[in-house]
């Protein structure tokens, strides 16, 4: 299996910053590499998929980049509702492994 | 609008068997690839099966000859027929779809269902 391995697992931000999350691939997986966002008794939602590609509909402020093993998730300017708990989860091969999760907490 | 709703969660003993159902509306269950995903309580995701528009199938091993994934397309609605319960696979269920682009990702969930494996 392919390990996940989110750094920080853990975040305190002001509404306004600029926060990178960092995702790191047991193996190279090219760029098959997607960030999710959950907010608490909600389903995780898609934001970025192929590493860098913005699913539609999700804010400019989110951008993913990376390929191999490394990744980020960016977030430019934080808003309120950005402050959730976030996942990457690689599918390049089965089983589609999720890291263990970045809570995103207000300073 | 998509909209995946799971339903069959409750409490069942270890050892037991239950049904978890995913009902869709706005998309073609056997159109696509459909997968099940879950959550223990305070835990992170942890993906379970994936079932194919053209029918194969892929299983987690904590979860591989327990666990079934299939789909009724009558009903338009996907199934994990879940056996041998433990207590490890008391969790909240999500259904989802798997993307069919080049790069698979989970496009749409349901709201989940909770599972708990308790005596």
């Amino acid at each position: 299996d392919i390990q996940m391995t989110q750094s920080p697992s853990s975040l305190s931000a002001s509404v306004g910053d600029r926060v990178t999350i960092t995702c790191r691939a047991g193996q190279s997986i090219s760029t098959y590499l997607n960030w999710y966002q959950q907010k608490p008794g909600k389903a995780p939602k898609l934001l970025i998929y192929a590493a860098s590609s913005l699913q539609s509909g999700v804010p400019s402020r989110f951008s993913g980049s990376g390929s191999g093993t490394d990744f980020t998730l960016s977030i430019s300017s934080l808003q309120p509702e950005d402050f959730a708990t976030y996942y990457c989860q690689q599918s390049y091969s089965f089983p589609y492994t999720f890291g263990q999760g970045t809570k995103l907490e207000i300073k | 609008e998509v909209q995946l709703v799971e339903s069959g969660g409750g409490l069942i003993q270890p050892g037991g068997s239950l049904r978890l159902s995913c009902a869709a509306s706005g998309l073609i269950v056997n159109s696509n690839h459909m997968t099940w995903v879950r959550q223990a309580p305070g835990k992170g995701l942890e993906w379970v099966s994936v079932l194919y528009s053209g029918g194969s199938t892929y299983y987690a091993d904590s979860v591989k000859g327990r666990f079934t994934i299939s789909r009724d397309n009558s009903k338009n609605t996907l199934y994990l027929q879940m056996n041998s319960l433990r207590v490890e696979d008391t969790a909240v269920y999500y259904c989802a779809r798997a993307s069919s682009s080049g790069w698979p990702n989970f496009d749409y969930w349901g709201q989940g269902t909770l599972v708990t494996v308790s005596s």
